[in-house]
């Protein structure tokens, strides 16, 4: 069925550094993978996300990249802040479903 | 605008009792998804809500329903609750328009049950 698996599920970075986040999905038909942020106590935000037709996006510090043929999706975070610390989930999605299958999300910590 | 918006944003409840959770989407969105979060299951689909009809389900048991009106505000209602219905019930709406697609989740209805 329909997965996405996400890693790695923490991440520890020194602030200044770069921070990685790799994702593989599984269903060909999907053509939306979006990018969410979540803090404590609060709900899921899209911070970026990328379609099928594009194989790169960025915005500012973070950018996401697209590998159709091998299913791989990834974020990237450059001049990382304690600010960026949170849990990241990656989703994929077919467009006329609505229905995001989430990764299982990775822990960022960005020590001062 | 006004965001995603979701009431109550605690609950306690009892095995066996009911619930009802309430959505307002963004205005002018008219898709509404639900979720389930938990820390061993992680982020799980329930249903989406499109124009008061369910397009698509999740595979959660029958205890789980929805329905959305005709202003767009969407209610879910747990039945029979058990310990493991316990999590952080999220509430998405949807903009969606030409190449255009973007879900925005609410903060979220923590739900415990005892």
């Amino acid at each position: 069925g329909e997965n996405v698996e996400q890693h790695p599920s923490t991440l520890s970075v020194q602030e200044g550094d770069s921070a990685v986040i790799k994702c593989t999905y599984s269903d060909s038909a999907s053509n939306y993978f979006p990018w969410y942020k979540q803090e404590l106590g609060k709900g899921p935000q899209l911070i970026i996300d990328i379609r099928s037709n594009v194989g790169e996006k960025k915005d500012q510090r973070i950018a996401v990249t697209l590998n159709k043929t091998a299913k791989h999706f990834s974020l990237h975070i450059t001049e990382t802040q304690p600010e960026d610390s949170a849990v990241y989930f990656c989703a994929a999605i077919r467009y006329n479903t609505d229905k995001l299958i989430f990764g299982t999300g990775t822990r960022l910590q960005v020590f001062p | 605008k006004a965001g995603v918006t979701q009431t109550p944003r605690y609950l306690i409840k009892t095995r066996g009792q009911q619930v009802t959770l309430s959505c307002s989407p963004i205005s002018g969105h008219r898709s509404v998804s639900w979720y389930q979060q938990t820390p061993g299951q992680g982020l799980q689909f329930l249903f989406e809500y499109f124009s008061e009809t369910q397009r698509n389900k999740g595979n959660f048991p029958g205890r789980f329903s929805g329905r959305q009106f005709s202003n767009s505000r969407s209610e879910m209602n747990v039945s029979t609750l058990e310990l493991g219905d316990s999590a952080l019930y999220l509430c998405a709406s949807t903009s969606r328009g030409g190449s255009s697609y973007e879900q925005y989740f609410g903060p979220g209805t923590r739900l415990t049950v005892t």
